[in-house]
C-alpha cells in the first residue's frame, strides 16, 4: 500500500509568486495535516483538515491557505510568497493517532 | 508559545551507549508522539504514548509520560550509527493545536 505521497518534490518560485502543493493520503485516511518546516527547526504546524472540513490552525497568515477534495487529497496553496516561506513543507496523513508523513517538498524562495 | 522544549538540542554518543532526550509541553494533552528525521527527509512514527500512560516500550525504545510534570523522555538503548538522526516529540492539545518541539539532533559515532 502506497504512503503518503506529495508533489513536487522541489520546487523554486520567486518572491510574490504563487505555489500550490498536492498531497495524497493514505488509503482509507480522511486528516490531513501541513507543516512547515525551516532549515533546523522544528515542524510548524499550519492547517489540519478532516473530512474535507477544517479543523485546526496554526499561526501563519491568510496567505495560507488549503483545501481537502472528496477523495481526501489536499492542497497547500501560498500567495505572494516571501524569501522566508523557504521551507520544507510535509504533509500527514492520520486515521486515528497515529501520523504518517509524505517525503516532503522542499521550496525555494529566491 | 504553545510548543514546548526540548532538551538537549544536541547530543553526541558513542555507539552501544544509550540516548535520553526530554520534552517538556505547557498545555494539556491529549496524547504525545515521538518522531525521526533523517537528514531533513519526512519524518517517521516511533511511538505514542497517550496521556493515560505512563510508560511504554518498543524495541530498543522507551518512552515516559509525566502529566503531573508536562515532560517526557524518550530512552534509546544500546543506540547504533544508524540512529543518528533528529528526534522531536508532538502533542496534540485541545482544539487540534498540533505542534512538535525543536528537537534534539542525536548524533552517535561508531
Amino acid at each position: 500500500d502506497a504512503g503518503v505521497t506529495q508533489s513536487p518534490t522541489h520546487l523554486i518560485k520567486t518572491r510574490g509568486q504563487q505555489v500550490t502543493l498536492r498531497c495524497s493520503p493514505i488509503s482509507g485516511h480522511k486528516s490531513v495535516s501541513w507543516y512547515q518546516q525551516v532549515l533546523g527547526q522544528g515542524p510548524q504546524f499550519i492547517f489540519q483538515y478532516y473530512e474535507k472540513e477544517e479543523r485546526g490552525r496554526g499561526n501563519f497568515p491568510d496567505r495560507f491557505s488549503a483545501r481537502q477534495f472528496p477523495n481526501y487529497s489536499s492542497e497547500l496553496n501560498v500567495n505572494a510568497l516571501l524569501l522566508g516561506d523557504s521551507a520544507l513543507y510535509l504533509c500527514a496523513s492520520r486515521e486515528g493517532n497515529e501520523q504518517f508523513f509524505g517525503p516532503g517538498t522542499r521550496l525555494t524562495v529566491l | 508559545s504553545q510548543q514546548g522544549e526540548e532538551d538537549p538540542q544536541a547530543l553526541s554518543i558513542q555507539e552501544g551507549e544509550n540516548a535520553t532526550m526530554n520534552c517538556s509541553y505547557k498545555t494539556s494533552i491529549n496524547n504525545l508522539q515521538w518522531y525521526r528525521q533523517n537528514s531533513g527527509r519526512g519524518l517517521v512514527h516511533l511511538i505514542l504514548i497517550r496521556s493515560n500512560e505512563r510508560e511504554k516500550h518498543s524495541g530498543r525504545l522507551r518512552v515516559t509520560l509525566d502529566t503531573s510534570k508536562k515532560s517526557s523522555s524518550l530512552l534509546i538503548t544500546a543506540s547504533r550509527a544508524a540512529d543518528t538522526a533528529s528526534y522531536f516529540c508532538w502533542r496534540e492539545t485541545s482544539g487540534s493545536r498540533l505542534t512538535f518541539g525543536e528537537g534534539t539532533q542525536l548524533t552517535v559515532n561508531p
